[in-house]
């Protein structure tokens, strides 16, 4: 069975530092996918950032980054320049190749607070 | 851009009422998922449809059942509402039935139902 651990229930930054909310995995598929999602108060899904294990370097997009240490099974989100509307909960992911390979497995969320 | 659409932003049922949630992406894509968020637990996936007609149970399906008559549409159907349901609704697409890791699942913006 595939699991997410996100061990961090709330994390404070300041505005314009940087980040890291927490993730680890467990599965037994070969191939799998990594994915982080931001939640704002509104209560949308926001897809944010892609790691596929086979994937030779960290996955970017724009101030996001992903910290991938497959041996360690942790897929870390990096936010460069925090901003005061990155304030959200911060979702992480798995979804695997085998039986049920549809679904995404999620994590119980991070609570990010940006202060000015 | 795709598009998921939930029926209402807001809820409110008495218990024993039938509640029917609906759900609309304009992708086509094939798979649609129905998940409930409750704080400190994350999302859970209640059921999920990979094909019109097709329906398979996700974790929690107990006092839940769906329908998709068509590719774009797919309904949540509480039989006999209970305060126990009071949650954050969130409906789910995705493109591909299979193996491809990387496809992302888009998201509606989420039904707050409160069960009186």
């Amino acid at each position: 069975a595939q699991k997410i651990t996100q061990t961090q229930p709330g994390m404070f930054v300041q505005e314009k530092e940087a980040v890291t909310l927490d993730c680890t995995y467990d599965t037994s598929d070969p191939s799998y996918g990594l994915f982080w999602y931001k939640q704002p108060s509104s209560g949308e899904m926001i897809f944010l950032i892609y790691q596929g294990s086979y994937d030779q370097q960290n996955a970017t997009e724009g101030r996001y980054s992903l910290n991938f240490q497959k041996a360690r099974k942790s897929a870390n989100l990096v936010i460069s320049a925090s901003q005061l509307g990155d304030s959200a909960m911060y979702f992480c992911a798995m979804r695997g190749t085998q039986g049920g390979s549809e679904k995404l497995v999620f994590g119980k969320g991070t609570k990010l607070t940006v202060n000015p | 851009d795709v598009k998921v659409t939930q029926s209402s932003r807001y809820l409110v049922k008495r218990t024993g009422e039938k509640v029917f949630l609906e759900c609309v992406q304009d992708m086509d894509h094939e798979n649609m998922f129905w998940y409930r968020q409750d704080p400190g637990l994350g999302l859970r996936l209640i059921y999920f449809s990979y094909d019109v007609k097709m329906k398979e149970k996700g974790d929690i399906p107990e006092g839940y059942s769906v329908s998709r008559e068509k590719k774009e549409r797919f309904s949540l159907i509480l039989e006999s509402a209970s305060t126990n349901q009071t949650s954050m609704y969130l409906c789910a697409s995705s493109p591909n039935p299979g193996w491809r890791v990387g496809d992302t699942q888009y998201f509606g913006p989420g039904t707050r139902l409160t069960v009186l």
